[in-house]
C-alpha cells in the first residue's frame, strides 16, 4: 500500500465547474497536509495547508481534513483553464521525520472552456 | 527578491561522469531538500539537511551524495554510480518552525546522453 495516494486521473471539468481532488494517507500520525499545483515542466507551488480537523478555505480553493478516515481533499471552485496542472499531495508524518514530506503520484487536472 | 535558484535549468551528461546541481536559498531557512520527480510520478526525497554540516539519507540516496557548508547551499552530485540519472531535480527548503511546508527551486532537467 502506498503511504499517500491520490485518485487517479486525469480528471476533467467544464470550466466554472468544481474540481474535486481526493488523497488518502497511510500513516495515522500525519500532522499536516499540503496541496502543491505543479504546471507541466515547472516546479510545484504551495496552493493550501491544513492541519485541523475540517475545512480551510483560500479564495476559489478548499482543503477538507478527516484524520479518521485518513483523507484529506482540494475542492477547486469555478474552475478556470488556468488551473489546469498536476496537483501534489503531501503528508508530513512529524515524530523523527524532520519535515520530511511523502508525495502522492500527483492528479492531472484539465479545465476545458 | 528573497528565492530560491537552481543551475542550470537543463543539464546534459555522458554515461561515467559525475555532474553537480546547484542549489541557493536566500531565505533564510534551515532546512533543505533534494527530490528527485521522474514523468508522470510524485516526488521521491534524495537527502535532507537541517542544519549546516549536517545531512540525511532520503528514499533513494544511492548514487548521489550532497555537502552542505553554509545555510544558503546544498549542491547534490549525481555520481556515476546513479544507473538511470535522467530526471527532474527539484530542491527545496523550509524554516524550521511552522507547520513544516516546503518551497521550491524552479528545477534542473538532467539528461544522460
Amino acid at each position: 500500500q502506498k503511504e499517500v495516494e491520490q485518485n487517479s486521473g486525469p480528471l476533467s471539468v467544464p470550466e466554472g465547474a468544481i474540481a474535486s481532488l481526493n488523497c488518502t494517507y497511510s500513516d495515522r500520525g500525519s500532522q499536516s497536509f499540503f496541496w502543491y499545483r505543479q504546471y507541466s515542466g515547472k516546479s510545484p507551488e504551495l496552493i493550501m495547508f491544513i492541519y485541523s480537523n475540517g475545512d480551510k478555505e483560500d479564495g476559489r480553493f478548499t482543503a477538507q481534513l478527516n484524520k479518521a478516515s485518513q483523507y484529506v481533499s482540494l475542492l477547486i471552485r469555478d474552475s478556470q483553464p488556468s488551473d489546469s496542472a498536476t496537483y501534489l499531495c503531501a503528508v508530513f508524518a512529524g515524530g523523527t521525520s524532520y519535515g520530511k514530506l511523502t508525495f502522492g503520484q500527483g492528479t492531472i487536472l484539465t479545465v476545458h472552456p | 527578491d528573497g528565492g530560491i535558484t537552481q543551475s542550470p535549468k537543463y543539464l546534459f551528461r555522458k554515461e561515467g561522469q559525475n555532474v553537480t546541481l546547484s542549489c541557493e536559498q536566500n531565505l533564510n531557512h534551515d532546512a533543505m531538500y533534494w527530490y528527485r520527480q521522474d514523468p508522470g510520478q510524485g516526488l521521491r526525497l534524495i537527502y535532507y539537511s537541517q542544519i549546516v554540516n549536517d545531512f540525511q539519507k532520503g528514499d533513494i540516496a544511492e548514487g548521489y551524495s550532497v555537502s552542505r557548508e553554509k545555510k544558503e547551499s546544498f549542491p547534490l552530485t549525481v555520481t556515476s554510480a546513479q544507473k538511470n540519472p535522467t530526471a527532474f531535480y527539484l530542491c527545496a527548503s523550509r524554516l524550521w518552525t511552522g507547520y513544516n511546508e516546503q518551497f521550491f527551486g524552479p528545477g534542473t532537467r538532467l539528461t544522460v546522453l
